[in-house]
């Protein structure tokens, strides 16, 4: 079993949908990131968490450290936020673990 | 401020010829890390450096890698001896302190490099 589990692994969605990507985790960690990644470009951290909630224009990311689960939720979806969405948390030291990815396509 | 540069942004080497993969930082960011993305799988970990020093390599294979942030000039990730399994795009992040242990510290992570092997 991976250390951090992403769902769903594939998601389509409508222009203007609400978007939700759930991370869950197995390990102690300092902090959680999300990520996202452009096919064939360069990857853009978007949040960094260790608690409650963050939010940057239409991204919400949560974190839930009892739990051991985030979120990431996008709202008022739009076909430029197609690409893959990445969850990776900081455990011992620096080192990051991460997630297989969500691929989201968002349809005009 | 240019953010992090990798360079080349791609690169074709033969079986058996050598890879060297170069890292520049952000300006004022002191620790490096490189990640390894094999196709259809995701990032893996494989070594953290600050300057002159390699903290942790544990994700770097035993053999034929080597990485190096010297006291000037970018960091490099070497492949020695490149076989077909080495084709990946190879990324680089930096952060002005360790990541994940402050809000200030941010991985900032370049456009990665996409070594293919023939």
């Amino acid at each position: 079993k991976n250390e951090v589990e992403q769902s769903p692994q594939n998601l389509t969605a409508q222009e203007g949908e609400f978007i939700t990507i759930n991370c869950s985790y197995s390990v102690g960690i300092s902090a959680l990131h999300w990520l996202q990644q452009h096919p064939g470009g360069g990857i853009v951290s978007l949040f960094m968490l260790s608690s409650g909630k963050k939010k940057h224009g239409r991204l919400i990311a949560t974190i839930n450290i009892q739990e051991k689960h985030s979120s990431l939720h996008i709202t008022a979806s739009h076909p430029r936020d197609s690409a893959v969405y990445i969850c990776a948390v900081t455990t011992s030291g620096s080192r990051l673990t991460f997630g297989e990815g969500t691929q989201l396509t968002v349809n005009p | 401020n240019a953010g992090v540069m990798q360079n080349p942004r791609h690169l074709v080497r033969r079986r058996g010829q050598e890879a060297r993969l170069r890292c520049s930082p952000m300006k004022g960011h002191s620790h490096v890390y490189w990640y390894r993305q094999l196709p259809e799988e995701g990032l893996k970990f494989m070594v953290y450096l600050q300057k002159e020093n390699i903290i942790d390599e544990s994700g770097m294979p035993k053999e034929r890698f080597s990485a190096e942030f010297p006291k000037e000039g970018p960091s490099i990730l070497r492949i020695q001896q490149v076989v077909r399994g080495d084709s990946a795009a190879y990324f680089c992040a930096s952060s002005r302190g360790l990541a994940g242990n402050s809000g200030a510290n941010v991985l900032t992570f370049g456009a990665g490099s996409r070594l293919t092997v023939l």
